[in-house]
């Protein structure tokens, strides 16, 4: 079975600077995908980033990139410039490649207050 | 399209009781899955199905059913509501690997 750790419960970040989130996980599967979800206090899960395993260059969408190091397992989300809007619970994925199993498989989460 | 379409929003239940929890998405797509929130533990999968007349157990199944005899629909029937499942239910479709999901229903069961 899958898993996927985030350690971290909490982050605070000023307005401006950057911010890392860390997540490791631990999986058998060759081929698989990683996420980052966001959940602002509306409830709305919103799809941040997603990189594919088989990929070896990190993904990037605006200020939101990734680490992804495959032998480590871990899959840290970097956001600059931190706005106020970025305040919200930061869930890390995990996804087999396509087929009768895939579902995503989150952690537990971590909750980022950016500051004024 | 309205995507994943949840009702109720909230509810509240009295312990024994039961109630579904509706999820109805118009994207066409197979794969569908409820999961639950609670705070500090992520979502939990509680059940998913591959198609119209599939489904399995996910992470913590008990005291929960479902159904799928269409490809849009997909009920979480809770039988006997316990305080256990006060929790934030999503049901989520997904798609060439992108996940859609409904906007929840809190549940509290006094």
């Amino acid at each position: 079975a899958q898993t996927v750790t985030q350690s971290q419960p909490e982050m605070s970040v000023q307005e401006a600077e950057t911010v890392t989130l860390s997540c490791t996980y631990d999986t058998s599967e060759s081929n698989y995908y990683l996420f980052w979800y966001k959940q602002p206090p509306s409830r709305q899960m919103i799809l941040v980033i997603r990189q594919e395993a088989y990929k070896q260059q990190n993904a990037t969408e605006n200020r939101f990139s990734v680490n992804f190091q495959k032998a480590a397992k871990s899959f840290s989300l970097k956001i600059s410039d931190s706005q106020l809007g970025d305040t919200a619970m930061y869930f890390c994925a995990f996804m087999k490649g396509p087929g009768a199993n895939s579902k995503l498989t989150f952690g537990k989460g971590i909750t980022l207050s950016v500051r004024p | 399209n309205a995507g994943v379409t949840q009702t109720p929003k909230f509810r509240i239940l009295k312990i024994g009781q039961s109630m579904t929890l509706q999820c109805t998405q118009d994207m066409n797509h197979n794969y569908m899955y409820w999961y639950r929130q609670d705070p500090g533990m992520g979502l939990k999968l509680i059940y998913y199905s591959v198609g119209a007349g599939i489904t399995d157990k996910g992470e913590v199944p008990n005291g929960y059913n479902v159904s799928r005899s269409t490809t849009e629909d997909f009920p979480l029937r809770l039988e006997l509501a316990a305080p256990s499942q006060t929790s934030v239910y999503f049901c989520a479709s997904i798609r060439q690997l992108e996940a859609f999901f409904g906007q929840g229903t809190r549940l509290t069961v006094v």
